[in-house]
């Protein structure tokens, strides 16, 4: 079956150390997107892709870094740059030429040990 | 810049009765508007959307949603909640389709319904 895939479920990252998010969809999708879960803040946007080997900052970018060398694939690395991590992460996609709904991987909750 | 506005961050029903969850959005032109439901631990899952046209929208599972440009609002419905409609719910609002280049979805703080048997 088709899908985003978002792993590991649980990460845990110790100061000062960068931690890498996978995120791979097989929906032969455009688009992808990250975005950060706190709880009470809904959802706000880190980083958004819409073609391959370019991507384009969201509103709240800082202390993070993406990358997307291949369409089916967008890690995100939260560098040690992010004081306040922890949160539950979400990867999403989507066809661009499609004016439908955002496909949503299952999160990574990342916690600071 | 626009904004999404969910007042209520809890509501509790009765397995059964009606549910109404309130969603107002700051917006200049007419917006792209959606509903998502997420369960915990999971990602975000489509209930219905609002493009254009009429201004009364049905979902999935049930749910329906009203578009009343004068209130800035699209507020959710149910008429008869069932235990798995227990989540957290985000409203959601766009300035073009969601696939569109520079397109950003702003979201709600989400609302979480917690159902009474």
């Amino acid at each position: 079956d088709g899908g985003i895939t978002q792993s590991p479920k649980y990460l845990f990252r110790k100061e000062g150390q960068n931690v890498t998010l996978s995120c791979e969809q097989n929906l032969n999708h455009d688009a992808m997107y990250w975005y950060r879960q706190d709880p009470g803040q809904g959802l706000r946007l880190i980083y958004y892709s819409h073609i391959v080997n370019d991507f384009q900052k969201g509103d709240i970018a800082e202390g993070y870094s993406v990358s997307r060398e291949k369409k089916e694939s967008f890690p995100l690395t939260v560098t040690s740059a992010q004081k306040n991590p922890t949160a539950f992460y979400l990867c999403a996609s989507i066809r661009t030429s499609e004016c439908e709904k955002l496909f949503f991987g299952s999160g990574t909750q990342l916690s600071v040990l | 810049a626009q904004s999404v506005t969910q007042p209520d961050i809890h509501i509790t029903v009765s397995e059964g009765a009606s549910l109404e969850l309130r969603c107002n959005y700051s917006y200049g032109a007419t917006p792209y508007l959606f509903w998502y439901v997420q369960s915990p631990g999971q990602g975000l899952q489509l209930l219905l959307k609002y493009f254009s046209g009429d201004t009364l929208v049905q979902g999935i599972k049930g749910f329906e949603a009203e578009f009343k440009r004068s209130q800035s609002s699209f507020n959710l419905r149910k008429p008869s909640v069932h235990w798995s409609d227990a989540a957290e719910y985000f409203c959601a609002v766009g300035a073009s389709p969601p696939g569109a280049a520079g397109n950003k979805l702003t979201f709600g703080g989400g609302t979480r319904v917690l159902v009474k048997p």
